[in-house]
């Protein structure tokens, strides 16, 4: 049975940096993307990054791309998010989740998420 | 780029079907067969429960259908039951590699 299993959320002031990470088991890690996405409290989904299996193509969306970097260790089945010069704006709950295939198609096993609160 | 266009809330009763659609450009739903949509519970993780336009994971209710034409997409369920009532959302992957959710869309079980 594939898990997938987010750490790294905490209360952070604006401009400052935080790590996400996110483990998977339970499947052939280095076959399969991988997203992050986020959801501000109230508010719908967001997609905000994918990297593809091999680590060969990393993809942003607008609102975090030159702020927001996503990595991956295929030796740990470890997928992370390095979220740079924070904004209130980003305060969420982020989700990593495992592609249905190589590249980014689907998003079709979800870990229960990590909170991330921007203030001072 | 802006969100996937989807109704903020439909509702039905119980056994009724009730339709969710989600309207994109040719730059993403237009393009391509690689429309996803997910069911979420409040305060949970999303659900995959349809992928590549129509296809159903494993598991997943034959009540959930979908499908798409031009640049919209469209899920059914059928059959409505009272474990039903969530919100809904679709995405598509886009020209630019990347993927767009929808605005997402509260199913409201009378």
């Amino acid at each position: 049975q594939v898990e997938v299993v987010e750490s790294g959320g905490g209360v952070v002031q604006p401009g400052k940096s935080l790590t996400l990470s996110c483990k998977v088991s339970g499947i052939l890690f280095s076959n399969f993307a991988m997203h992050w996405v986020r959801q501000a409290p109230g508010k719908g989904l967001e997609w905000v990054a994918v990297i593809y299996y091999d680590a060969s193509n990393k993809f942003y969306g607008d609102s975090v791309k030159g702020r927001f970097n996503i990595s991956r260790d295929n030796s740990k089945n470890t997928v992370y998010l390095q979220v740079n010069r924070l904004r209130p704006e980003d305060t969420a709950v982020y989700y990593c989740a495992k592609d249905g295939q190589g590249v980014g198609i689907y998003m079709d096993v979800w870990g229960k998420g990590t909170t991330v609160t921007v203030s001072s | 780029q802006s969100a996937l266009n989807q109704p903020a809330s439909v509702s039905g009763s119980p056994g009724q079907s009730v339709t969710i659609s989600c309207t994109g450009t040719n730059r993403d739903i237009g393009s391509y067969y690689y429309v996803s949509w997910y069911q979420q519970y409040p305060g949970k993780a999303p659900k995959l429960i349809i992928f590549q336009v129509s296809l159903r994971p494993s598991g997943v209710s034959y009540r959930f259908s979908a499908s798409k034409s031009g640049n919209t997409a469209s899920l059914t369920i059928s059959g409505l039951q009272a474990e039903d009532e969530a919100d809904y959302y679709c995405t598509s992957y886009t020209r630019d590699n990347t993927q767009i959710f929808g605005t997402g869309t509260k199913v409201t079980v009378l």
